[in-house]
């Protein structure tokens, strides 16, 4: 199967400030998204990206395929912020499943 | 739209009894996929459903657990009989189609004791 990394485990941040959040994956995928799970469980939606790069308010993603790896851009921290975030890949060769990575666990700080 | 509706969220029941989660994917949608989330394996998935036909169920870990989807609007995942090592979070989600966004519900966090 597909081996997603991701990088680094753990972050804790002053609020205001910008990170950077790395997801390596080992095969080609069809499919990559990047996901918040909030301190409540929810698993909230927050890009597909198989390639190329968006972006949404303060998040913005790059994911360049043919290098094997996608970036999360967060600007001006907010404690909401905080939460794990977890990349995750539909294997080109497999099933249409998501196989995700162990996620980056943010922790904004006021 | 509702999103991806799951039913009960929180279940506690004992050692060898019949569990049964519920899942309502979103309107429209045509795959369907269980997810399973526990501290030790991190999100796994379990079983996924195109057009109401279970395609791939490698990751269902035994015997015991069995999931149907009976028509485009409604699955369940049932655990028989249930462990404690079963207990999780189980999420189910839906996309429009193979290798769209997929979408997930709230979650159905099971304890067994």
């Amino acid at each position: 199967g597909i081996q997603v990394e991701q990088s680094p485990p753990d972050l804790i941040l002053q609020e205001g400030a910008n990170s950077t959040l790395r997801c390596n994956f080992s095969d080609s995928v069809n499919n990559l998204q990047w996901f918040h799970q909030n301190p409540w469980g929810q698993l909230i939606n927050l890009f597909y990206i198989p390639s190329g790069t968006k972006q949404n308010g303060r998040l913005s993603a790059t994911t360049v395929a043919t290098e094997r790896y996608s970036l999360l851009y967060i600007s001006s921290s907010q404690t909401t912020d905080s939460g794990v975030y977890f990349c995750a890949v539909v294997w080109g060769g497999g099933a249409d499943g998501l196989t995700f990575g162990k996620g980056t666990h943010l922790i904004i700080q006021p | 739209d509702a999103g991806v509706i799951q039913s009960p969220r929180h279940e506690v029941t004992e050692m060898g009894q019949e569990v049964t989660l519920r899942c309502k994917p979103i309107s429209g949608h045509n795959s369907l996929f269980w997810y399973r989330q526990t501290m030790m394996r991190g999100l796994e998935l379990l079983i996924y459903f195109n057009n109401n036909v279970p395609i791939d169920d490698s990751g269902m870990p035994e015997d015991r657990f069995s999931a149907k989807m009976p028509n485009a609007s409604f699955s369940t995942l049932k655990i028989q009989p249930s462990e404690p090592r079963d207990s999780a979070v189980y999420f189910c989600a839906s996309s429009l189609y193979r290798e769209e966004t997929q979408y997930f519900g709230p979650g159905t966090r099971l304890l067994v004791l």
